[in-house]
């Protein structure tokens, strides 16, 4: 089964960059997406397609994914922030979804 | 507005049977297939299983198979997961998400609030 690898925690200072890895065995080739989860709450998808935005989600966040690694781009941090970040692809070989462990970002 | 709301919080006992519920608005039923998802505390998201609406097709997790029971009402737009026994590991909390679906790809892109399930003696 298809294993996606992020670091457990990343902490950034309030209005510097946050980048959160996704790595897998050639996942450039595949489409990821990534989920917010703040405490007490259910997940939230903040980029679908590598890339995409759901309506609602700020500018602040980006996506890429190119080689072995995806990323999470949040820029201009702010304390609201402070989650757990899941990334989370298809795999087609099972059909079913795979999900990253889980990124803690604190804000500093 | 597309909404997924879950049945409230459960306390069981082990070999104690449960249905917990998925009930979604805002849309058609059976134009999106339900997943659901176990968190247990502190840790990540496991997939449990994926539900068809339409036709109740339902596909699991073989961590899952045969432990839990996926259903769907057309007449009532519930989905439902079902324990005939449950096991003190099963403590975690359930989510409800809607799938969506390409070709080859599939995402989620609504949630439930999440159905906390405890299992003790």
């Amino acid at each position: 089964s298809y294993v996606l690898t992020q670091p457990p925690s990343v902490s950034v200072a309030p209005g510097k960059t946050a980048k959160i890895t996704c790595g897998g065995n050639n996942i450039g080739s595949q489409s990821v997406h990534w989920y917010q989860q703040k405490p007490g709450q259910a997940p939230v998808l903040v980029i679908y397609y590598d890339s995409d935005r759901p309506s609602g989600i700020p500018e602040r966040m980006s996506g890429s994914n190119s080689g072995n690694t995806a990323t999470l781009t949040i820029s201009r941090v702010e304390a609201g922030d402070e989650a757990d970040y899941y990334c989370q692809l298809w795999d087609n070989r099972s059909d079913h979804p795979v999900f990253g462990g889980g990124t803690k970002l604190t804000v500093l | 507005e597309v909404q997924l709301v879950q049945s409230g919080a459960e306390v069981k006992k082990p070999g104690e049977s449960l249905r917990i519920s998925c009930g979604v608005s805002g849309y058609s039923f059976t134009n999106y297939w339900i997943t659901w998802v176990r968190q247990v505390p502190g840790k990540g998201l496991e997939w449990v299983g994926n539900i068809d609406p339409s036709d109740s097709y339902a596909k699991y997790s073989p961590s899952f198979q045969g432990h839990v029971t996926m259903s769907a009402d057309k007449s009532t737009s519930n989905v439902y997961l079902r324990w005939s026994s449950l096991r003190a590991s099963d403590t975690a909390t359930y989510y409800c998400a809607r799938r969506r679906m390409t070709t080859e790809l599939s995402w989620f892109d609504r949630w439930g609030q999440g159905t906390l399930v405890t299992v003790s003696s």
